[in-house]
């Protein structure tokens, strides 16, 4: 079944960087779009951004777009997200999810605990 | 930006009950809408796509309904299991977007 491994999540200052991968098993990762999803502690769910599955097309949420950069490496099965410029704004628990279409807006398959990041001074 | 607009945010409810959650598009997204489940210190779990088809493995006492820019998620004979925070989502386009979700919870 499909199993996502988020990490790299942690405490980091404001205006500071952090990469944070998941690791995909399970599904024959290359067929299918990537995103991540942020929860902020007692909020509700809000998406991030998504790559196809070839990774030729990428989309952000307006709050992330020219401070967050999604990738995925087709050949270690493993999404990333680069983080920064980070603000306080930007603290949640981040999940992985699979879409379950390769290229085109789905919804999603959430498997993993998240990853808590926490910007803070 | 599609905004989805869901209510109530809680909800009170018995073992036993029927329940009926909304969710409205600010603009019209066909059937693609889905509803997801969310346990504390859990991930969402899908439970309802494409507006009204029931996930795989998720009881039938779930009902999704609806299309346009009005959809409800129904749940008869609510279970223990079943108190929970509802979300819908609509992926008729980019960016993603969720309903603020609803919490039932045990009255």
């Amino acid at each position: 079944q499909v199993q996502l491994v988020e990490s790299g999540g942690g405490v980091v200052q404001p205006g500071r960087s952090l990469r944070l991968s998941c690791a995909a098993s399970g599904f024959v990762f290359s067929s299918y779009g990537m995103d991540w999803v942020r929860q902020a502690p007692g909020k509700g769910l809000e998406w991030v951004a998504v790559i196809w599955y070839d990774g030729n097309k990428e989309y952000y949420a307006d709050s992330v777009k020219g401070r967050f950069t999604i990738s995925r490496d087709n050949s270690r099965n493993t999404l990333y997200l680069q983080m920064d410029d980070l603000t306080v704004e930007d603290t949640a628990i981040y999940y992985c999810a699979r879409d379950r279409a390769p290229a085109a807006p789905y919804y999603l398959d959430f498997s993993g605990q998240g990853t808590l990041v926490t910007v803070s001074s | 930006d599609i905004q989805m607009t869901q209510s109530p945010s809680t909800l009170s409810a018995s073992v036993g009950d029927r329940v009926t959650i909304t969710c409205r598009a600010s603009q019209s997204i066909g059937h693609w809408l889905a509803w997801y489940q969310q346990k504390p210190g859990k991930a969402p779990k899908v439970v309802i796509y494409k507006a009204s088809s029931l996930e795989s493995g998720v009881p039938s006492r779930f009902s999704g309904s609806g299309s346009g820019t009005e959809f409800t998620l129904t749940i008869s004979n609510l279970q223990p299991d079943d108190f929970a925070t509802y979300y819908c989502q609509q992926y008729n386009a980019y960016p993603l977007t969720f309903g603020r979700g609803t919490k039932v919870e045990i009255k």
